[in-house]
């Protein structure tokens, strides 16, 4: 069974330009979250999603970041536009009932904004 | 915000000796994981234990949960150069609400030495 997928792995993009970031989780899961890591740092909770409603997204900086799960399988993230601040690594991760069960991570999503 | 803070920050071990590193939260819960992460890869999941259970194996891992004193540790026994990776402990962070949310901690980045 294939895993969590992500893609890009890696984007370097200048800043004010947008992007996007693509997820398709294990199939059945019905939790899925995007997460934001900084180097040497734990993953930090962008939004969580129970199906296609986004049910926790109180981290999410609305004025540049959108996510969207049409039909409650794949996601996409995007930044509108970038800052040199958003370079990290963007993980999506998902399961079968949220934090009551064990995450399965993609690989991320490396973003470099120049 | 992080709900989980892991100690120490960083280990370094010979092989074949044991690792412990440590996580302590804040709120209540109803369960705690361990992640894994290699360098420049997703995590990987470890091992959950439930807010009833106090001592949880698999493998070479063991895991102990304090719910009094708001803490768990997990011990690695026998060590190897492939445990060389960084730890993270993840709980949810808001049981009462029925929002099955997955918080992590900054993470103990292990150094096996061969």
């Amino acid at each position: 069974e294939a895993g969590v997928v992500q893609s890009p792995r890696y984007k370097i993009i200048e800043k004010k330009q947008p992007v996007a970031f693509w997820c398709n989780p294990i199939s059945g899961h019905n939790t899925l979250y995007w997460y934001l890591q900084n180097l040497g740092q734990g993953p930090e909770l962008l939004i969580r999603y129970e199906n296609e409603e986004a049910v926790d997204d109180s981290q999410l900086p609305k004025d540049r970041f959108s996510a969207e799960r049409l039909k409650g399988v794949d996601s996409t993230l995007k930044i509108q536009p970038a800052e040199l601040g958003d370079s990290a690594v963007y993980l999506c991760a998902s399961s079968l009932e949220g934090g009551n069960t064990e995450a399965f991570f993609g690989q991320g999503t490396r973003l470099t904004v120049v | 915000s992080q709900q989980g803070e892991e100690d120490p920050q960083a280990l370094s071990i010979q092989e074949g000796e044991n690792a412990t590193m440590n996580c302590s939260y804040k709120t209540s819960i109803n369960n705690l994981q361990w992640y894994r992460q290699n360098s420049g890869r997703g995590l990987v999941h470890l091992i959950l234990i439930r807010s009833n259970e106090r001592e949880k194996h698999s493998g070479r891992l063991r895991v102990t949960l304090d719910t009094s004193k708001k803490s768990s540790s997990l011990l690695i026994t026998a060590s190897r150069a492939a445990d060389t990776a960084s730890y993270f402990c993840a709980t949810d962070a808001n049981p009462g609400a029925g929002s099955y949310q997955l918080t992590f901690g900054k993470g103990t980045k292990l150094s096996v030495i061969p």
